[in-house]
Parts: C-alpha cells; sequence; structure tokens
C-alpha cells in the first residue's frame, strides 16, 4: 500500500498565473481533501472531494477548484493567483464508506511561492 | 464560529514532560486530533480522542478532554529531541470530515 504522494515539490509562479497542483491518494481511497497552509498558520480547509463530485468547501473563492479522477489522482487549480496565495498546500485522502468515516493520510504538500 | 487555539511556542528540557493545551470553541467536534509536523514533512496523526471519553493513553502520549470548558491537552512523557515539532489541536465531525485545525504549537527541547 502506497502512501500520499503530491507533485511538484516546490513551484513558484507569478501574480495573475494559473497552478495545478497534484495528489495521488492511497489505492481505493474515495474522498480526498484539500488544505492550505500559509507560513506560521495551521492548515486551513478548502474543499473535500467524494467520488469525483465536491462534498464540502471551505472559506475560499471560485477561482480554487478541484478535481478527482477514478484512478484515485486529484488535482488543485487555483487561477489568478494572488500573493497571499503563497502556502503550503496540502492533500489528505480518506476512504469513506458512511458512519464515522476512517482516518485522513496526509501527503507532504506542495510548497507554491507566488512572487 | 469554529476556532481553535493552542500557545505558539513551548520548551522543554530533555527528559521532561511536555504539556501542550487547546482550546476549541465547536462543540460538534466529535474527534478531536493532535498531529505532529515536522520540517519538510506532512502532518502525522499522533493520537485522537472521540468526544465523550476524558482521556487517552497511547504509550508516552496522554490526552486529556475536558469537555465542559472545551479543553484539550497533550502530554509528551520523557520528551525526546526527535519529538521537537510542531504539534497541532484539531477538531471534526467524522473522522473523514473537514478538519479544524488551531496555529501550531512550536516544541523546542532543551538539553
Amino acid at each position: 500500500e502506497t502512501g500520499v504522494t503530491q507533485s511538484p515539490t516546490h513551484l513558484i509562479k507569478t501574480r495573475g498565473q494559473q497552478v495545478t497542483l497534484r495528489c495521488s491518494s492511497q489505492s481505493g481511497h474515495n474522498t480526498v481533501s484539500w488544505y492550505q497552509q500559509a507560513l506560521g498558520q495551521g492548515p486551513q480547509f478548502i474543499f473535500q472531494y467524494y467520488r469525483e463530485e465536491e462534498n464540502g468547501r471551505g472559506n475560499f473563492p471560485p477561482r480554487f477548484s478541484g478535481l478527482q479522477f477514478p484512478n484515485y489522482s486529484s488535482e488543485l487549480n487555483v487561477n489568478a493567483l494572488e500573493l497571499d496565495d503563497s502556502a503550503l498546500y496540502l492533500c489528505a485522502s480518506s476512504l469513506s464508506a458512511g458512519g464515522e468515516g476512517d482516518e485522513q493520510f496526509f501527503g507532504p504538500g506542495t510548497r507554491l511561492t507566488v512572487l | 464560529g469554529e476556532d481553535v487555539e493552542q500557545s505558539l511556542f513551548l520548551s522543554v528540557r530533555e527528559g521532561d514532560s511536555s504539556v501542550i493545551n487547546c482550546t476549541y470553541t465547536d462543540s460538534s467536534s466529535t474527534y478531536l486530533y493532535w498531529y505532529k509536523q515536522e520540517p519538510g514533512a506532512g502532518l502525522q496523526l499522533l493520537t485522537y480522542i472521540f468526544s465523550n471519553m476524558d482521556m487517552k493513553q497511547d504509550q508516552r502520549l496522554t490526552v486529556l478532554l475536558n469537555k465542559k470548558d472545551k479543553h484539550l491537552s497533550l502530554r509528551i512523557a520523557d520528551t525526546q529531541t526527535g519529538d521537537s515539532a510542531i504539534y497541532f489541536c484539531a477538531g471534526g465531525m467524522n473522522r473523514d470530515d473537514k478538519i479544524i485545525f488551531g496555529k501550531g504549537t512550536r516544541l523546542h527541547i532543551l538539553p
């Protein structure tokens, strides 16, 4: 069983650009959540996808969007990048089968710097 | 609203016990977590406690929950240099639900 992986590890973009971050969930996990962790802060929930549909969203604008694919991979897309989007982006995968659900396993994150 | 508060820094001598405290406002949090984050690494779930429990012990870790005061603490016995990290208090409704994190407590180990 492989863990959760994310790519790229680091990324530098400029204001106004668009970025796509990728996450590969643990095999069999049907739920992926994305979090933004600004420097010196705790992670903040962006949104969650369950079986390829958005299943809850935090306080983030629509320029943050996502996709989840049947092969346990997912993407976080951010349009019109702003300086404040500079952060560590974490994805977490879990198996949701009703009831209380299962533990979320976090990837190592992608460090995004916006200049 | 949802909020989790914890002190930002803690310094402890190697071999002593570390106690990290947290308060939370969302009483609907069914699961309360402690995560560990080391530089360059993702978040590692250390332990969690269900909201109807008062205490949970797991080897060197002891979690205490005072639900009335919405206060959670993590005690690390016999603190080692490898315990140096940022510790996040967090809560969620279900285990696969969104997790609300505090800002983290940086634990520094003194020789």
